[in-house]
């Protein structure tokens, strides 16, 4: 398997735009997770699914950010519309029930 | 609410140490905690994962201990070498509410030749 699959590994975007982030987890894996990471605070949790069904949403920051799962080899992070304060590297993970967590390379997204 | 600590933030030790990384979570109703790897603009790597009814993991030069009772885990890093130089987290797996994970903010280490 070629590991979780992350798209586009750099994000440049106007204040304004829309942004959306892909992920593509490890075949077989039932549970998805959405980080954003910040020098400033770190790696913070901001959604994930199990079985294609959001179970957390609470670390997603505001009405702005939204993810989706319409089925088991894919998953969306969208922002919209994106701020300078967006900035960061969004890493998408995957595992297989509550068994080791697999990550991508991450996005870096940087917000002008 | 879980909080996970490490300590220290950054390490500096010569090629050939041993050297240890503590992790420190608030609350013990885990379950499991994982320690990871990254690299610098990488994403992250899995090292060990200590389910929360083992005491230790080790793989090559690594091994990790739990003891949930008193929420602390170590990784030790046997001999060390410069290609270890990466930030070291810790990672926490809820056992209630869903199963979040709660990751430490890392510590840096670098080790010179």
């Amino acid at each position: 398997d070629a590991g979780v699959i992350q798209s586009p590994r750099h994000e440049v975007t106007e204040m304004g735009q829309e942004v959306t982030l892909r992920c593509k987890p490890i075949s077989g894996h039932n549970s998805l997770f959405w980080y954003r990471q910040t020098m400033m605070r770190g790696l913070e949790l901001l959604i994930y699914f199990n079985n294609n069904v959001p179970i957390d949403d609470s670390g997603m920051p505001e009405d702005r950010f939204s993810a989706k799962m319409p089925n088991a080899s894919f998953s969306t992070l969208k922002i919209q519309p994106s701020e300078p304060r967006d900035s960061a590297v969004y890493f998408c993970a995957s595992s297989l029930g509550t068994a080791e967590a697999f990550f991508g390379q991450g996005t870096r997204l940087t917000v002008v | 609410k879980q909080e996970v600590t490490q300590i220290p933030a950054a390490l500096s030790v010569p090629e050939g140490e041993n050297l240890v990384l503590n992790c420190s979570f608030t609350d013990s109703a885990i379950y499991n905690l994982q320690w990871f790897r990254q690299d610098p603009g990488k994403g992250l790597t899995s090292l060990l994962l200590i389910q929360s009814s083992q005491r230790e993991q080790t793989s090559g030069r690594l091994n990790a201990s739990l003891d949930k009772s008193s929420g602390r885990s170590t990784l030790y890093i046997a001999a060390s070498q410069p290609g270890d130089s990466a930030t070291y987290l810790c990672a926490v797996r809820l056992g209630t509410g869903g199963f979040k994970t709660i990751f430490g903010a890392g510590t840096r280490l670098f080790v010179k030749a």
